[in-house]
């Protein structure tokens, strides 16, 4: 089955940093589209960060400057490094993969709480 | 940016039929997607371009699209069906993409 899996979500201090990994399985991550998407504790979804197959990237205004999407094609992994945590970027973070404009595959997501 | 509103929720009884609708004026040029999303899980692609199903997704969920409103409709409402229910737009095309998730829609089965 196709699967997305999220690792790396713990608590961090605000101004902290973290690395949240999307391990890809039965496809492979260079050859399409993959975003991050979060939702704040009790909250709706926000789109965070977009990685296209030819490279560019893309941020949301909220983490534009602070976060840093990319890929290990070697591990078919999708890869959100956060620097300047605030806390406000309390979420749960899921990667998906798009699909006719849309998020098809969506992975179990991973809690990252930003907190002193 | 802009802005998708749904209504805060909706209820209905099992067998009934619910609709959900989302408005927003990018909608009237851009596909709509939705998703169902039960408490503590991921969210699921239910609808694609305003009115494709994915594939396993029962019949009973439909999509249609009037100008800046789009609605997805659950004909013969089940239990199961009791979600947490986003639309989202999106114009990946575009020099800057601009993903947009509506408000979402809390659906109970009474």
């Amino acid at each position: 089955d196709v699967q997305l899996v999220e690792s790396g979500g713990r608590l961090v201090q605000p101004g902290g940093s973290l690395r949240l990994s999307c391990a890809v399985s039965q496809f492979t991550v260079s050859t399409i589209y993959m975003s991050w998407i979060r939702q704040a504790p009790g909250k709706g979804l926000e789109w965070v960060s977009l990685l296209r197959s030819d490279g560019s990237t893309y941020y949301a205004d909220s983490v534009k400057d602070r976060f840093s999407i990319s890929r290990d094609n070697s591990k078919n992994t999708l890869l959100l490094q956060m620097d300047g945590l605030r806390v406000d970027d309390t979420a749960v973070y899921y990667c998906a993969r798009e699909a006719f404009g849309g998020f098809d595959i969506w992975g179990q997501g991973t809690m990252v709480i930003v907190s002193s | 940016s802009y802005e998708l509103t749904q209504p805060p929720s909706v209820s209905v009884s099992p067998g009934q039929t619910a609709r959900i609708t989302c408005s927003g004026d990018a909608l009237a040029k851009q596909h709509a997607y939705w998703y169902q999303q039960k408490p503590g899980q991921a969210p699921v692609m239910v609808m694609y371009k305003d009115t494709e199903r994915p594939s396993g997704i029962p019949e009973r969920f439909s999509g249609s699209s009037s100008g800046t409103t789009v609605t997805l409709t659950i004909t013969g409402v089940q239990a199961e069906d009791e979600a947490d229910y986003y639309c989202q737009s999106s114009d990946s095309s575009a020099s800057y993409p601009d993903y947009v998730f509506g408000t979402g829609t809390k659906v109970t089965v009474l």
